[in-house]
C-alpha cells in the first residue's frame, strides 16, 4: 500500500521568501506523484506532476518539485512567495496496481503568506 | 472548456435521511472517481469507475454508500440513512483515457444535522 506524509500542517512565510513544502511517500512500486492546491471553498487544482521522466518538475505559478528516490521525497518549492499563494497544498501518490487507480493524499499543508 | 461539475454545492440534511450527490465529468473522460474530504484532512478515495462499471469500490466505508454511472458519463453517489459522521466535502474527479491526471470538481459540502 502507498502512503504520503506531509511534514508541517501549517507553514508561514513572508512575501518574497522561499516556499518549501515537504512531502515524503511510501510505495512498493515506482510512483507517480502530484501536488495539488486548494483555495477556500474550491476544488483541487493540479500544480505539477512527476511521471518518471525528468526528476525536476516545473508547474504552474512558479512552483517546482524534485523527485528524490533515495529520500522518497517530492518537496514543493517556489523561490519567492506571493500573497496569492496562500492556500492549502496536498501531495498525492498514484499507483496502478490491479484495478486500483486512485490517488492517495497527504493530510495537507496550509500555507500562510505574511506581508 | 467545461470542467467537472458537481451538484448541489451544499446539502444540509437530517440524520437518517437519504441523499444523492451528482457529478458531471469532463466530456470524453472515461474514468471517474469519488473522494471524501473531512475537515482538516486530505481527500480519501471512495470509488473509481471505468466506463459504466465500478472498477474499485474498496474505499466505500460501509453499505450505506453506493454509486452508479449508468451511461458512462454522469455519476451519482447515494448515501442511505445518513449519519453525522458523513458530514464532509465530497469531491468528484475525472481522467481522460490513458492518463493518471485527475481533474477535480468543486465538491459538494454535505452537512448532516
Amino acid at each position: 500500500a502507498q502512503s504520503v506524509t506531509q511534514l508541517g500542517s501549517h507553514v508561514s512565510v513572508s512575501e518574497g521568501a522561499l516556499v518549501l513544502l515537504r512531502c515524503n511517500y511510501s510505495s512498493s512500486v515506482p510512483p507517480y506523484l502530484f501536488w495539488y492546491v486548494q483555495y477556500p471553498n474550491q476544488g483541487l487544482q493540479l500544480l505539477l506532476k512527476y511521471t518518471s521522466a525528468a526528476t525536476l518538475v516545473k508547474g504552474i505559478n512558479g512552483f517546482e518539485a524534485e523527485f528524490k528516490k533515495s529520500e522518497t521525497s517530492f518537496h514543493l518549492t517556489k523561490p519567492s512567495a506571493h500573497m496569492s499563494d496562500a492556500a492549502e497544498y496536498f501531495c498525492a501518490v498514484s499507483i496502478y496496481s490491479g484495478s486500483a487507480r486512485q490517488l492517495t493524499f497527504g493530510s495537507g499543508t496550509q500555507l500562510t503568506v505574511l506581508p | 472548456g467545461a470542467g467537472v461539475s458537481q451538484t448541489p454545492s451544499n446539502k444540509v440534511t437530517e440524520k437518517g435521511k437519504y441523499v444523492e450527490l451528482r457529478c458531471d465529468p469532463i466530456s470524453g473522460h472515461t474514468a471517474l472517481y469519488w473522494y471524501r474530504q473531512s475537515l482538516g484532512q486530505g481527500p480519501e478515495f471512495l470509488i473509481y469507475f471505468q466506463g459504466t462499471g465500478a472498477a474499485d469500490d474498496s474505499g466505500l466505508p460501509n453499505d450505506r454508500f453506493f454509486a452508479v454511472r449508468p451511461e458512462g458519463s454522469v455519476s451519482t453517489l447515494k448515501i442511505q440513512r445518513t449519519e453525522r459522521g458523513d458530514s464532509a466535502v465530497y469531491l468528484c474527479a475525472s481522467s481522460p483515457p490513458g492518463s493518471r491526471e485527475q481533474f477535480f470538481g468543486p465538491g459538494t459540502r454535505l452537512t448532516v444535522l
